[in-house]
């Protein structure tokens, strides 16, 4: 199985100012087809995952542009610009690119 | 707007069955790939399964493809997760996903005597 491998394990943020996760994965989850199967959830407090960043740097719909996603073949990067109150909760690294589908453990941003 | 409504959830003895099921609406729910994430309590993700279109191909994570059965029914919009032999360590938040893009709110399994 891919392993997926986040950090840090938790970031306290000001409001403001900006954040970034780290995932890495146990193999490149580049496709043949020139497309990289990372995809970035955000889990808010008592809520179901919501998909912020699919494809390792395509914005979902409805998520503000303050969110981006980066990286390479193996590491990946969520960037959050101008952190704000309803960005606190858990965020997963995840990769689609083959069965089974695995997450990283996920990273809780909190505010300072 | 993309729902979907996972139902059949509660307190199960160990070693019993229960089956899921998820609702779906707001979609063309027989032109999309459907699965279930579940959530141990204070735990991360981890996908149980994937069933295509027209049901001919489902796949799961290898350690639960004994115990979790993943079906659909595309006339009434409905995806299903069966579940037999179950332990403590299936307790935990099921979710449904729509191609892991739409999460539904979850539905909690206990499995405890």
């Amino acid at each position: 199985d891919i392993v997926m491998t986040q950090a840090p394990l938790s970031v306290s943020v000001t409001p403001g100012e900006s954040a970034s996760i780290s995932c890495r994965s146990s193999k490149s989850l580049l496709h043949s087809n020139g497309i990289t199967y990372v995809y970035w959830y955000l889990q808010k407090p008592g809520k179901s995952p919501q998909l912020l960043i699919y494809r390792m740097s395509n914005l979902a719909s409805g998520v503000p542009d303050r969110f981006s996603g980066s990286g390479s073949e193996t590491d990946f990067t969520l960037k959050i610009s101008r952190v704000e109150a309803e960005d606190v909760g858990i965020y997963y690294c995840g990769q689609l690119l083959e069965n089974p589908y695995t997450f990283g453990a996920g990273t809780k941003l909190e505010l300072k | 707007e993309v729902k979907l409504v996972e139902s059949g959830g509660g307190l199960v003895q160990p070693g019993r069955s229960l089956k899921l099921s998820c609702a779906a609406s707001g979609f063309s729910f027989n032109d999309y790939w459907m699965g279930w994430v579940r959530q141990a309590p204070g735990k991360g993700l981890e996908w149980i399964g994937e069933i295509n279109q027209d049901s001919s191909t489902i796949n799961y994570t290898p350690s639960l493809k004994d115990k979790f059965t993943i079906s659909r029914d595309n006339a009434q919009n409905t995806l299903y997760l069966q579940m037999s032999k179950l332990g403590s360590e299936d307790t935990a938040i099921y979710y449904c996903a729509l191609s892991l893009a739409y999460w539904g709110q979850g539905t909690l399994v206990t499995v405890s005597s």
